[in-house]
């Protein structure tokens, strides 16, 4: 059964980077699936923030494309998340997912626990 | 992208049915079954529901069916339990990745 865990720093001064790491278990990254990002930010709804593909194919929120890049490291069976120029309102909880598809729609079907990243300073 | 449109609360008394909507377009909810559902207790990360509109993964419950009509996908939960408690998210994602929606939430709340 797959598990992932997301880390990283709980604190991020405005107009820096957040970086985050998911480590997934039980499931090798390069094997198919696409894996995504949400967000969700205190007392508010899901944020879908973007996915990628074992081929390195991603896709962004149009809102945050500029400022996010996902990536995977296959090697350390990871996926990670940087997030530029960071403001109070990219204050949230940051979930990893591993994405299933199937017919023509997808699901975020498998999530971590997620991990709260505040930005302050 | 199109927002997914759902009531921001519902409430029901242990045992009865409830219904809980996501309203979109043609573009998404309309055309084709693209919608998934989410439970998320406080605290909690999502649990997944429902898949490509009407469909139970396994080890979800039967009480918990999804349907759609139109441009509206529907979650119903039958013989509701205290646990069922929670907040209740849709969501719409075509394969393409290129529009990834999530409605604003529902509030379900057990008498």
């Amino acid at each position: 059964q797959v598990q992932l865990q997301e880390s990283g720093p709980g604190l991020v001064k405005p107009s820096e980077t957040l970086s985050l790491t998911c480590t997934v278990s039980g499931y090798s990254i390069s094997s198919g699936y696409f894996w995504g990002w949400i967000r969700q930010p205190p007392g508010k709804g899901l944020e879908w923030i973007g996915s990628i593909y074992r081929s390195g194919s991603t896709y962004y929120k149009p809102s945050l494309k500029s400022r996010v890049t996902i990536s995977v490291d296959t090697s350390k069976n990871q996926l990670s998340l940087k997030l530029s120029s960071v403001t109070a309102a990219d204050t949230a909880v940051y979930y990893c997912a591993r994405v299933g598809c199937s017919g023509n729609s997808c699901y975020p079907e498998s999530w971590g626990q997620g991990t709260l990243v505040t930005v302050s300073s | 992208q199109s927002a997914l449109t759902q009531p921001a609360s519902v409430s029901g008394s242990p045992g009865q049915s409830i219904t809980i909507s996501c309203t979109g377009t043609s573009s998404d909810v309309g055309s084709y079954d693209l919608i998934s559902w989410y439970q998320q207790h406080p605290g909690k990360a999502p649990k997944f529901l429902i898949f490509e509109g009407t469909k139970r993964p396994s080890g979800v419950s039967n009480r918990f069916s999804g349907s759609k009509s139109g441009n509206t996908a529907s979650l119903t939960i039958s013989g509701l339990q205290a646990e069922d408690e929670a907040d209740y998210y849709c969501c719409s994602y075509a394969q393409s990745g290129t529009s990834v929606v999530f409605g604003g939430g529902t509030k379900l709340t057990v008498l």
